[in-house]
């Protein structure tokens, strides 16, 4: 497609469930990047994938957190047994990796009841 | 890892210039300033980046002072529609060689008045 897509748009989930989060990032793009923004606050970086190398996870806030990729496709983060302080807006970003702009998606509104 | 600093909030009128500052002093010589915004409810979008030349292009341009530790970006002619955080980042060395993460800090709220 011709943007960042993530899904679904948004999720309420009871405490302790677990869920999972999709980023389809434009096609051809090596690098992609997952951040979190509770409401009110300044993205918070989490975890990003270039190309083939072993991910920077150096944002992952706890071990409930973890996130894969298929070679330059989709991206899956998953996030276990679920906290309140989980609530966010998690975002996904991608780039060519030349040094050009990231194009971010419209994010996926977490909601943990 | 370069850190930016910038105002919380600022105030300009439609139709007016909106310069928008950012400090990063300790940036390297090797590290990239990059401005994106954010509106509500949207995820960041890209504006225009610079090492050290001024650059320009149709959203806005940005002005590096010759030492590099500040830099302004200019939204010419501002719309109602510029409302938005905007934040101002410089682009650090991931661990994982060749790649790059963006580290947003707070950002500038500015608000264009009618």
């Amino acid at each position: 497609g011709a943007g960042v897509s993530q899904s679904p748009s948004n999720k309420v989930t009871e405490k302790g469930k677990d869920v999972e989060l999709r980023c389809d990032p434009i096609s051809g793009h090596t690098a992609l990047y997952w951040y979190r923004q509770r409401l009110g606050q300044g993205l918070e970086f989490l975890i990003y994938f270039q190309g083939n190398s072993a991910p920077d996870k150096s944002g992952l806030p706890s071990d409930r957190f973890s996130a894969e990729r298929t070679g330059e496709s989709v991206s899956t983060l998953t996030i276990q047994r679920t906290q309140q302080e989980d609530s966010a807006v998690y975002l996904c970003a991608s780039s060519s990796g030349t040094g050009d702009g990231y194009t971010f998606g419209s994010g996926t509104r977490l909601t943990v009841v | 890892d370069a850190k930016t600093t910038q105002p919380t909030s600022m105030d300009c009128a439609e139709g007016r210039a909106a310069n928008l500052p950012c400090n990063h002093s300790t940036i390297s010589g090797n590290e990239y300033v990059y401005w994106y915004r954010q509106i509500h409810s949207q995820g960041p979008q890209y504006i225009i980046h610079g090492l050290k030349n001024n650059e320009t292009n149709e959203m806005a341009s940005l002005i590096i002072t010759e030492d590099r530790k500040s830099s302004t970006l200019i939204l010419p002619h501002a719309t109602l529609r510029d409302t938005a955080v905007y934040y101002c980042i410089v682009r650090v060395a991931g661990r994982i060689q060749g790649a790059q993460k963006l580290v947003f800090g707070q950002g500038t709220r500015l608000t264009i008045n009618p």
